[in-house]
């Protein structure tokens, strides 16, 4: 049972506009969400993180928005570039109640950003 | 540049031979994770340490994957006998409790056949 889900495996995008991308979860014990980056041969890399106190962090032409009450959250790149065209992964954790910091990932979303 | 490494970073391998994967977490980092890539379910956690003790291995098979961390400089994953529906990319990442970010390596594409 998929605990965060990514209901999009793809979105292509114009070079310029926005990408959004958007995560599911279902368990409101997760108090922490994080988005990773994947290309191809290499391993994810961590992109922006947000607590559950609040509901939206910006990092640069990231920004990720959490909607508790929807248990939904998204990843707004703005502009896209060619280089955003990857796999995103949304993660989560907290169950435990910060005992460990286990994540449960998502299935991924694949970006194509167009030029 | 401090980064996680894993070798090899490809093995082919035949059904019922014993595979074993390695990965050196980044210095001063005491949490460590294998995590296997599937199309069906994205990143699975297999297993978790923390100073060098397993935490959870719940997501392994158990009566043919093993994880160890014979020192805080290697991990390593076992899978023996070995079946094609092993055949995926596994990652190790590491971390500094009770942050949540991890770091991964490049992984290990694993094919049995």
């Amino acid at each position: 049972d998929q605990q965060v889900k990514q209901n999009s495996p793809s979105l292509s995008v114009q070079e310029g506009r926005i990408s959004i991308l958007n995560c599911d979860y279902t368990n409101s014990m997760f108090d922490y969400f994080l988005w990773y980056k994947k290309y191809p041969a290499e391993g994810p890399t961590f992109l922006i993180s947000i607590s559950s106190i609040k509901d939206k962090n910006e990092d640069g032409r990231f920004t990720v928005f959490l909607n508790k009450s929807a248990k939904h959250l998204s990843l707004h790149i703005v502009p896209s570039q060619p280089g955003d065209s990857a796999v995103y992964f949304c993660a989560a954790s907290g169950l435990d109640g910060g005992a460990t910091n286990k994540l449960i990932f998502g299935t991924g979303t694949l970006l194509a950003v167009q030029p | 540049d401090a980064r996680v490494t894993q070798t090899p970073r490809h093995k082919v391998t035949e059904m019922g031979q014993e595979v074993t994967m390695r990965c050196q977490p980044i210095l001063g980092h005491n949490t460590v994770f294998w995590y296997r890539q599937t199309m069906m379910q994205g990143l699975e956690l297999l297993a978790y340490f923390r100073n060098r003790a397993p935490l959870d291995d719940s997501g392994m098979p158990k009566d043919r994957f093993s994880a160890e961390m014979p020192d805080a400089t290697l991990a390593t994953l076992k899978i023996q006998p070995s079946e094609p529906r092993d055949s995926a990319v596994y990652f190790c990442a590491s971390g500094w409790g009770p942050i949540y970010e991890q770091y991964f390596g490049p992984g290990t594409r694993l094919t049995v056949t």
